[in-house]
């Protein structure tokens, strides 16, 4: 069975400063990915960054990088110079190659707000 | 932007009576999903499609049922809805392999 742990219901960051949220996730599969996404208080959600279990770099996209130690079952989401626009809901989630349809998996969400 | 649209986007009805929503998608990916999304649970899969005709269900599947007739398009009936079923619904598709699954904006349902 997949599993998805976020422990932090909530965190505060100062602009401009950077933040992590935190993720554990628990697979018996070797081939698996792990998502995360922000959700605005829009609704909508966002891909954001990607890291395979293959992967033996840590996966940077502009100012969020994944930090993924596999032997931890750790994929937390830094995100640096933190902007008011951050202010969201953020989902870890994972998908592993022997679920069916690579279904995706989803943690019960941080949420993030950034104070000028 | 994925192409990906769901009708309606908001919808208040009342208990018992049926419901479906509608997902669409112009991207000819393969996989298509339903989620709900409520307070405290993050989103959980209610029922998948890996291709015209094929479907299963997700781990809140009672109460839901699903239809894909074309690669395009995926539905969620509520036979009879109740009040549990309240909740902001995503549809979702995804390519062949672990790849980034892309969301539809979302629709409010209300059960009264």
């Amino acid at each position: 069975a997949q599993k998805i742990t976020q422990t932090q219901p909530g965190m505060f960051v100062q602009e401009k400063e950077a933040v992590t949220l935190d993720c554990t996730y628990d697979t018996s599969d070797q081939s698996y990915g792990l998502f995360w996404y922000k959700q605005p208080s829009s609704g909508e959600m966002i891909f954001l960054i990607y890291q395979g279990s293959y992967d033996e770099q840590n996966a940077t996209e502009g100012r969020y990088s994944l930090n993924f130690q596999k032997a931890r079952k750790s994929a937390n989401l830094v995100i640096s110079a933190s902007q008011l626009g951050d202010s969201a809901m953020y989902f870890c989630a994972m998908r592993a190659r022997q679920t069916g349809a690579n279904n995706l998996f989803f943690g019960t969400g941080t949420r993030l707000t950034v104070i000028p | 932007d994925a192409g990906i649209t769901q009708s309606p986007r908001h919808k208040v009805t009342e208990t018992g009576t049926p419901v479906t929503l509608r997902c669409h998608q112009t991207e000819n990916h393969r996989y298509m999903y339903w989620y709900r999304q409520d307070p405290g649970h993050g989103l959980r899969l209610i029922h998948y499609s890996y291709g015209v005709k094929d479907t299963d269900k997700g781990e809140v599947s009672d109460g839901y049922s699903v239809s894909r007739s074309k690669t395009e398009d995926f539905l969620l009936t509520l036979e009879s809805a109740t009040s549990s079923q309240t909740s902001v619904y995503f549809c979702a598709i995804s390519g062949q392999g672990i790849t980034e699954a892309f969301f539809g904006q979302g629709t409010r349902l209300t059960v009264v």
